[in-house]
Protein backbone atom coordinates (compact mmCIF):
# COMPACT_ATOMS: atom_id res chain seq x y z
CA UNK A 1 0.00 0.00 0.00
CA UNK A 2 1.50 2.92 -1.20
CA UNK A 3 1.35 6.58 0.97
CA UNK A 4 0.75 8.31 -2.30
CA UNK A 5 -2.70 6.98 -3.19
CA UNK A 6 -3.49 7.08 -7.14
CA UNK A 7 -6.26 5.54 -9.17
CA UNK A 8 -5.51 2.16 -9.93
CA UNK A 9 -6.69 3.07 -13.86
CA UNK A 10 -8.04 5.43 -16.27
CA UNK A 11 -9.45 5.27 -19.79
CA UNK A 12 -10.54 7.82 -22.18
CA UNK A 13 -11.06 7.54 -25.98
CA UNK A 14 -8.15 8.83 -28.50
CA UNK A 15 -8.16 12.82 -29.05
CA UNK A 16 -9.70 12.59 -25.35
CA UNK A 17 -8.73 14.40 -21.74
CA UNK A 18 -7.60 12.45 -19.03
CA UNK A 19 -6.51 13.19 -15.46
CA UNK A 20 -4.75 11.21 -12.76
CA UNK A 21 -4.91 12.33 -9.50
CA UNK A 22 -2.14 11.48 -6.79
CA UNK A 23 -3.30 12.08 -2.89
CA UNK A 24 -0.89 12.58 0.06
CA UNK A 25 -0.49 14.11 2.89
CA UNK A 26 1.62 17.34 4.35
CA UNK A 27 4.65 15.81 5.12
CA UNK A 28 4.88 14.92 1.46
CA UNK A 29 2.77 16.39 -0.92
CA UNK A 30 1.95 19.16 0.99
CA UNK A 31 5.54 20.33 1.26
CA UNK A 32 6.95 18.96 -1.43
CA UNK A 33 7.73 19.65 -5.01
CA UNK A 34 6.04 16.68 -7.12
CA UNK A 35 7.03 14.97 -9.94
CA UNK A 36 5.09 12.51 -13.11
CA UNK A 37 6.91 10.03 -14.42
CA UNK A 38 5.53 7.57 -17.63
CA UNK A 39 6.22 4.21 -18.18
CA UNK A 40 5.53 2.37 -21.85
CA UNK A 41 5.32 -1.04 -21.41
CA UNK A 42 8.60 -3.09 -21.51
CA UNK A 43 10.60 0.25 -21.25
CA UNK A 44 12.13 2.43 -18.28
CA UNK A 45 10.51 5.07 -16.34
CA UNK A 46 9.88 8.72 -17.84
CA UNK A 47 9.95 11.83 -16.56
CA UNK A 48 7.09 13.76 -17.91
CA UNK A 49 6.49 16.64 -14.88
CA UNK A 50 8.95 17.93 -12.52
CA UNK A 51 8.08 21.17 -9.80
CA UNK A 52 4.38 20.22 -9.90
CA UNK A 53 3.98 21.81 -13.46
CA UNK A 54 7.16 21.92 -15.30
CA UNK A 55 7.87 20.14 -18.11
CA UNK A 56 11.19 18.65 -19.36
CA UNK A 57 12.73 19.82 -22.56
CA UNK A 58 11.01 17.53 -25.45
CA UNK A 59 7.69 16.60 -23.41
CA UNK A 60 4.36 17.81 -25.32
CA UNK A 61 2.20 20.05 -24.07
CA UNK A 62 -0.21 17.81 -23.35
CA UNK A 63 0.81 16.97 -20.27
CA UNK A 64 0.66 19.12 -17.60
CA UNK A 65 0.72 18.86 -14.00
CA UNK A 66 -0.76 20.61 -10.96
CA UNK A 67 -0.79 20.45 -7.11
CA UNK A 68 -3.13 21.71 -4.50
CA UNK A 69 -2.20 21.18 -0.87
CA UNK A 70 -1.82 17.81 -0.46
CA UNK A 71 -2.94 16.38 -4.07
CA UNK A 72 -1.50 16.87 -7.25
CA UNK A 73 -3.39 16.05 -11.05
CA UNK A 74 -1.52 14.72 -14.08
CA UNK A 75 -3.38 15.98 -17.24
CA UNK A 76 -3.03 14.35 -20.67
CA UNK A 77 -4.99 16.26 -23.69
CA UNK A 78 -5.26 15.24 -27.38
CA UNK A 79 -4.73 10.98 -26.03
CA UNK A 80 -2.69 9.07 -28.28
CA UNK A 81 -2.71 5.63 -28.11
CA UNK A 82 1.27 5.55 -28.08
CA UNK A 83 0.40 7.24 -24.92
CA UNK A 84 -0.55 4.04 -22.96
CA UNK A 85 1.22 2.82 -20.30
CA UNK A 86 1.50 3.34 -16.58
CA UNK A 87 2.02 6.81 -14.90
CA UNK A 88 3.24 7.14 -11.23
CA UNK A 89 3.33 10.23 -9.42
CA UNK A 90 6.64 10.71 -6.77
CA UNK A 91 7.68 13.03 -4.18
CA UNK A 92 9.77 13.70 -1.23
CA UNK A 93 9.11 12.35 2.17
CA UNK A 94 11.31 14.54 4.56
CA UNK A 95 14.48 15.48 3.19
CA UNK A 96 16.35 12.35 1.69
CA UNK A 97 13.28 9.41 1.33
CA UNK A 98 11.77 9.40 -1.71
CA UNK A 99 8.02 8.19 -2.22
CA UNK A 100 6.38 7.16 -5.55
CA UNK A 101 2.43 6.54 -6.03
CA UNK A 102 1.01 2.83 -6.50
CA UNK A 103 0.82 3.68 -9.92
CA UNK A 104 -2.23 4.44 -12.57
CA UNK A 105 -2.83 2.16 -15.84
CA UNK A 106 -3.43 4.43 -18.55
CA UNK A 107 -6.13 2.90 -21.28
CA UNK A 108 -6.79 4.89 -24.55
CA UNK A 109 -10.21 3.10 -25.82
CA UNK B 1 23.80 11.84 -24.52
CA UNK B 2 22.91 10.43 -20.97
CA UNK B 3 23.63 7.00 -20.69
CA UNK B 4 23.00 5.06 -17.31
CA UNK B 5 23.61 0.95 -17.91
CA UNK B 6 23.19 -1.27 -14.72
CA UNK B 7 24.38 -4.85 -15.05
CA UNK B 8 25.13 -7.44 -11.99
CA UNK B 9 21.48 -8.62 -11.70
CA UNK B 10 20.99 -12.67 -11.17
CA UNK B 11 19.44 -15.57 -10.38
CA UNK B 12 20.65 -15.99 -6.92
CA UNK B 13 19.35 -18.10 -3.68
CA UNK B 14 17.83 -16.71 -0.43
CA UNK B 15 20.04 -14.85 1.86
CA UNK B 16 22.40 -14.54 -0.84
CA UNK B 17 24.51 -11.63 -1.43
CA UNK B 18 25.61 -9.30 -4.99
CA UNK B 19 26.26 -6.41 -5.83
CA UNK B 20 24.74 -4.33 -8.43
CA UNK B 21 26.52 -1.68 -11.18
CA UNK B 22 25.38 1.29 -12.89
CA UNK B 23 27.64 2.92 -15.29
CA UNK B 24 26.89 6.62 -16.13
CA UNK B 25 28.06 9.18 -19.24
CA UNK B 26 26.80 12.32 -20.63
CA UNK B 27 27.16 14.09 -17.50
CA UNK B 28 29.49 15.20 -14.86
CA UNK B 29 28.76 12.03 -12.37
CA UNK B 30 30.49 13.53 -9.83
CA UNK B 31 27.71 16.61 -9.43
CA UNK B 32 24.38 14.81 -9.40
CA UNK B 33 22.67 12.85 -6.12
CA UNK B 34 21.76 8.94 -7.75
CA UNK B 35 19.02 6.61 -6.83
CA UNK B 36 18.29 3.03 -6.80
CA UNK B 37 14.68 2.30 -7.74
CA UNK B 38 13.03 -1.56 -7.88
CA UNK B 39 10.00 -2.94 -9.52
CA UNK B 40 9.24 -6.14 -8.75
CA UNK B 41 7.52 -7.87 -12.09
CA UNK B 42 3.89 -6.35 -12.65
CA UNK B 43 4.01 -3.94 -9.79
CA UNK B 44 4.74 -0.20 -8.87
CA UNK B 45 8.04 1.62 -8.67
CA UNK B 46 9.69 1.69 -5.08
CA UNK B 47 12.04 3.50 -4.29
CA UNK B 48 15.08 2.13 -2.75
CA UNK B 49 18.28 4.10 -1.97
CA UNK B 50 19.92 7.33 -2.57
CA UNK B 51 23.50 8.99 -2.43
CA UNK B 52 24.48 12.30 -2.91
CA UNK B 53 27.27 13.67 -5.05
CA UNK B 54 29.70 13.38 -2.42
CA UNK B 55 28.08 10.60 -0.38
CA UNK B 56 27.86 12.93 2.26
CA UNK B 57 24.10 11.96 2.19
CA UNK B 58 23.06 8.63 2.18
CA UNK B 59 19.61 7.18 3.21
CA UNK B 60 17.16 3.71 2.39
CA UNK B 61 13.90 2.79 2.21
CA UNK B 62 12.49 1.11 5.37
CA UNK B 63 11.73 -1.92 3.56
CA UNK B 64 15.96 -2.64 2.82
CA UNK B 65 18.03 -0.57 5.77
CA UNK B 66 20.64 -2.86 7.16
CA UNK B 67 20.75 -5.26 4.33
CA UNK B 68 21.44 -2.97 0.97
CA UNK B 69 24.46 -0.30 1.07
CA UNK B 70 24.58 2.37 -1.71
CA UNK B 71 28.32 3.79 -2.82
CA UNK B 72 29.96 5.57 -6.11
CA UNK B 73 32.76 5.87 -7.13
CA UNK B 74 32.62 9.33 -8.97
CA UNK B 75 36.72 8.67 -10.54
CA UNK B 76 34.67 5.65 -12.43
CA UNK B 77 31.62 7.35 -13.05
CA UNK B 78 29.98 4.61 -11.31
CA UNK B 79 26.98 3.47 -8.74
CA UNK B 80 26.80 0.54 -6.88
CA UNK B 81 24.43 -1.06 -4.39
CA UNK B 82 25.71 -3.67 -2.21
CA UNK B 83 22.66 -6.64 -1.13
CA UNK B 84 23.21 -8.64 1.56
CA UNK B 85 20.18 -11.16 3.08
CA UNK B 86 18.11 -11.81 0.02
CA UNK B 87 14.45 -12.15 0.44
CA UNK B 88 12.23 -13.50 -2.62
CA UNK B 89 10.81 -9.88 -2.03
CA UNK B 90 13.79 -8.47 -2.89
CA UNK B 91 12.82 -10.00 -6.64
CA UNK B 92 12.70 -6.79 -9.05
CA UNK B 93 14.16 -4.76 -11.69
CA UNK B 94 16.63 -2.74 -10.21
CA UNK B 95 16.67 1.23 -11.98
CA UNK B 96 19.90 3.34 -11.08
CA UNK B 97 18.33 7.07 -11.75
CA UNK B 98 19.93 10.54 -11.73
CA UNK B 99 18.42 12.94 -10.02
CA UNK B 100 17.67 16.48 -11.50
CA UNK B 101 18.51 18.57 -8.66
CA UNK B 102 16.99 20.48 -5.71
CA UNK B 103 14.16 17.88 -6.02
CA UNK B 104 13.17 18.47 -9.13
CA UNK B 105 12.96 14.74 -10.17
CA UNK B 106 14.74 11.63 -11.59
CA UNK B 107 15.42 12.91 -15.01
CA UNK B 108 17.13 9.80 -16.33
CA UNK B 109 16.88 6.41 -16.04
CA UNK B 110 18.97 3.17 -16.71
CA UNK B 111 17.00 0.25 -18.60
CA UNK B 112 17.17 -1.88 -15.48
CA UNK B 113 18.92 -4.99 -14.39
CA UNK B 114 16.53 -8.01 -12.80
CA UNK B 115 17.12 -9.85 -9.63
CA UNK B 116 15.58 -13.28 -9.09
CA UNK B 117 15.95 -14.23 -5.79
CA UNK B 118 14.81 -18.18 -5.68
CA UNK B 119 14.01 -20.46 -2.53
Amino acid sequence: QSVLTQPPSVSAAPGQRVTISCSGSSSNIGNNYVSWYQQLPGTSPKLLIYDNNKRPSGIPDRFSGSKSGTSATLGITGLQTGDEGDYYCGTWDGVSVILFGGGTKLTVL
Amino acid sequence: EVQLVESGGVVIQVGGSLRLSCAASGFIFGNFMMHWVRQAPGRGLEWVSLISWDAGTIDYADSVKGRFTVSRDNSKNSLYLQIHSLKTEDTAFYYCAKDQGNYKGLDYWGQGTLVTVSS
